[in-house]
């Protein structure tokens, strides 16, 4: 089944600056790697995901890129402000031991942008 | 569009209760549903997957008997916490995937019921 591991798991910046999460996942076969945004007590929100056959994409402040070779993707945030503060979580999509193919989250890195 | 709803948003009981979650797409058919806990400052825990119409598919260590799982329309999955203990005060997210969605990956989640036991 897949395993996703993801680091840092706090991440202090100071408004303005740029940050940086990271994701390794364990199953080759994992096509689809979403980014979640969690505020407390609500609902993840999609803010970016990016797919097997793409190594970057991009919206406004926000990347992911994509090692396929590595098993590795990552998040950068840029000029962050106060409102970035949240817990971000990476996820993949791949093969769970129930064989079916479902979203395998990281263990979240809570983001703290300091104005 | 792709909206989810969960109800209720949160619900307090007595040990040894059973408690049913609702999750509804609002605006699209959820061919799967999936199940979700979060404990305080952790990761969300796929419980289980549920197809419309099937049963469901439960992740390894997760009691189908204690966790009931029915996905009985396009727009409808509810789970059951049944004989329900303080271990199991939680945040429980479902989330849908279906046509008519944005792409056939990304998954809608639900605003989340906490739970909490007592």
């Amino acid at each position: 089944g897949e395993n996703v591991e993801q680091h840092p798991s706090t991440l202090s910046v100071q408004e303005g600056d740029s940050a940086v999460i990271k994701c390794t996942y364990s199953d080759s076969a994992s096509n689809y790697f979403p980014w979640y945004k969690q505020e407390l007590g609500k609902r993840p929100q999609l803010i970016i995901d990016i797919r097997s056959n793409v190594g970057e994409k991009k919206d406004q402040r926000i990347a992911v890129t994509l090692n396929k070779t590595a098993k590795h993707f990552s998040l950068h945030i840029t000029e962050t402000q106060p409102e970035d503060s949240a817990v971000y979580f990476c996820a993949a999509k791949g093969v769970r031991k129930t064989g079916r193919r479902a979203l395998t989250f990281g263990s979240g890195t809570r983001l703290q942008v300091q104005p | 569009g792709a909206v989810v709803s969960q109800h209720p948003s949160w619900v307090i009981c007595k040990s040894g209760t059973s408690v049913k979650i609702e999750c509804r797409s609002l605006d699209f058919q959820a061919t799967t549903m999936f199940w979700y806990r979060q404990f305080p400052k952790q990761s969300l825990m796929l419980m289980a997957t549920s197809n419309e119409g099937s049963k469901a598919t439960y992740e390894q260590g997760v009691e189908k008997d204690k966790f009931l799982i029915n996905h009985a329309s396009l727009t409808l999955s509810t789970l059951t916490v049944t004989s329900a203990h303080p271990e199991d005060s939680s945040f429980y997210i479902c989330s849908a995937r279906g046509e008519g969605t944005s792409g056939s990956n990304e998954q809608f989640f639900g605003p989340g019921t906490r739970l909490t036991v007592l």
